[in-house]
C-alpha cells in the first residue's frame, strides 16, 4: 500500500465549479498535511497547510482533515484557469514528507 | 519570504561525466532535500541532510551523493551520470521549528544526460 494516495485524474472542471481532491494516507502518526500545487515544467508551490481536523480556508481554497478517517481533500472553489495544474498531497510521519502522486486539473472555459 | 535557488534550469552532460547540481537556502533552514521527478513516478527523494555535515539516504541514493559543508548550501553528486538519471531535479528545504515543517522548493534542474 501506498504510504500518500490521491485520486486518480485527470479533473476536468468548467471553469466558475468546484473542483474536489482526495488523498489518504496510511500512517496514523502523521501531524502534518500539505496541499502544493505544481505548474507543468515548474517545481511545487505550498498553497495549503493543515494539522488539526476541520476545515482550513484560504481564499478559495479550503483543505479538510479528518484523521480518524485518515483522509485530507483540498476544495477550489469558483475554479479559474490558472488552476490547472497539478495538485500534490503530502503527510509528514517525521521531518521528511511523504508525496501522493499529484492529480491534475484541468479548468475549461 | 523563503527563497531556494538551485545553480541552473537546464543541464545537458555526457554519459559518465561527472556532474554537480547545487542548491541554496537563505532561510537557515536545518533540513535540506533532494528529489528526482519523473513522469508517472512522482517525487522520489534522493537524499536528505538535517544537519551540516550530516546526511541521510531517501528511497533511491544509488548512483547519488551528496555533500553539506555549510547549512545554507547542499550539493548533489552525480558520480558518473548515466542515461537514466535523465530527470527534473528538486532541492528543498525546510525548518525544525515548533509545528509542521513545511518544505520549500526550488525551481528544479532539468538534466539531460546524452
Amino acid at each position: 500500500q501506498k504510504e500518500v494516495e490521491q485520486n486518480s485524474g485527470p479533473l476536468s472542471v468548467p471553469e466558475g465549479a468546484i473542483a474536489s481532491l482526495n488523498c489518504t494516507y496510511s500512517d496514523r502518526g502523521s501531524q502534518s498535511f500539505f496541499w502544493y500545487r505544481q505548474y507543468s515544467g515548474k517545481s511545487p508551490e505550498l498553497i495549503m497547510s493543515i494539522y488539526s481536523n476541520g476545515d482550513k480556508e484560504d481564499g478559495r481554497f479550503t483543505a479538510q482533515l479528518n484523521k480518524a478517517s485518515q483522509y485530507v481533500s483540498l476544495l477550489i472553489r469558483d475554479s479559474q484557469p490558472s488552476d490547472s495544474a497539478t495538485y500534490l498531497c503530502a503527510v509528514n510521519p517525521d521531518y521528511k514528507l511523504s508525496f501522493g502522486a499529484g492529480t491534475t486539473v484541468t479548468v475549461r472555459a | 519570504d523563503v527563497k531556494v535557488t538551485q545553480s541552473s534550469r537546464y543541464l545537458v552532460k555526457r554519459t559518465g561525466e561527472k556532474v554537480f547540481l547545487e542548491c541554496v537556502q537563505d532561510m537557515d533552514h536545518e533540513n535540506m532535500f533532494w528529489y528526482r521527478q519523473d513522469p508517472g513516478l512522482g517525487l522520489r527523494l534522493i537524499y536528505f541532510s538535517y544537519d551540516v555535515k550530516m546526511k541521510e539516504k531517501g528511497d533511491i541514493p544509488e548512483g547519488y551523493s551528496v555533500s553539506r559543508e555549510k547549512k545554507e548550501r547542499f550539493s548533489l553528486i552525480l558520480e558518473s551520470a548515466s542515461t537514466n538519471q535523465t530527470s527534473m531535479y528538486l532541492c528543498a528545504s525546510s525548518s525544525n521549528g515548533q509545528g509542521a515543517p513545511e518544505q520549500y522548493f526550488g525551481p528544479g534542474t532539468r538534466l539531460t544526460v546524452t
